[in-house]
């Protein structure tokens, strides 16, 4: 298995709600990445997790809540976010943190919020 | 400050023809650049790596340059098909690790 997935594909939420946005890889990776997207913009390096522990936080408003229950999984919780909030989340894993390991991206969440 | 600079931000071509995309970087140091291609609303999918050392790299129809002196690279697609129709992001990264991404080029590939 060499893909990232994640879900939803889309995902439509009021500013009120809560949602979670998942991200699986079964390539033994440990690091994963959450990155924010606009549209005809390049991705936004959002959290870095490496061995399952948060090593890097953009300076991410504290609406967005990252998790990693294990080396497979990474969530991102969602609660009280704003319009501008809408965008492409990707998820992305590698071999391991740093230069070497390239990162492979999964297809997106599609996030829009009302 | 470490940027990536990518040109044309958009480009149209026929089906069949080739065509060359820019990419100018100052990251330094220097560790690796790479060529994504992103669908819309898709994840970027990788299609060439190259580190200091290297200067060409193919990929079928893609073949990337590197120019660690003057800090250029330029991705080569060749007999253009409809389904070249992406968008193209370069990507350095530096010692830290962190990718260093360009704002892309949009390319539309018409019949």
């Amino acid at each position: 298995d060499t893909e990232v997935t994640q879900t939803p594909k889309h995902l439509v939420m009021g500013m009120t709600n809560k949602k979670s946005l998942k991200c699986e890889q079964h390539m033994g990776h440990r690091a994963m990445y959450w990155y924010k997207q606009k549209a005809k913009k390049p991705p936004e390096l959002m959290f870095v997790y490496s061995y399952e522990k948060l090593s890097i936080n953009e300076s991410v408003p504290s609406r967005f809540s990252p998790e990693c229950p294990n080396s497979s999984l990474l969530n991102l919780h969602l609660h009280a976010l704003q319009p501008e909030d809408s965008a492409l989340y990707l998820c992305a894993s590698s071999q391991g943190p740093g230069v070497p390991y390239e990162q492979y991206f999964g297809p997106g969440t599609r996030l829009t919020v009302t | 400050k470490n940027q990536v600079e990518q040109s044309p931000q958009s480009l149209i071509i026929l089906e069949g023809k080739n065509c060359t995309l820019q990419c100018n970087y100052t990251v330094s140091p220097f560790s690796n650049l790479r060529w994504y291609k992103q669908d819309t609303g898709r994840g970027p999918v990788s299609l060439t790596i190259m580190t200091f050392s290297e200067n060409t790299k193919s990929n079928g129809r893609y073949t990337a340059t590197l120019d660690a002196d003057t800090k250029q690279s330029s991705l080569h697609i060749t007999a253009s098909q409809l389904s070249d129709s992406a968008s193209y992001i370069c990507v350095v990264t530096g010692n830290t690790g962190k990718l260093i991404f360009g704002q892309g080029t949009t390319l539309q590939v018409k019949p």
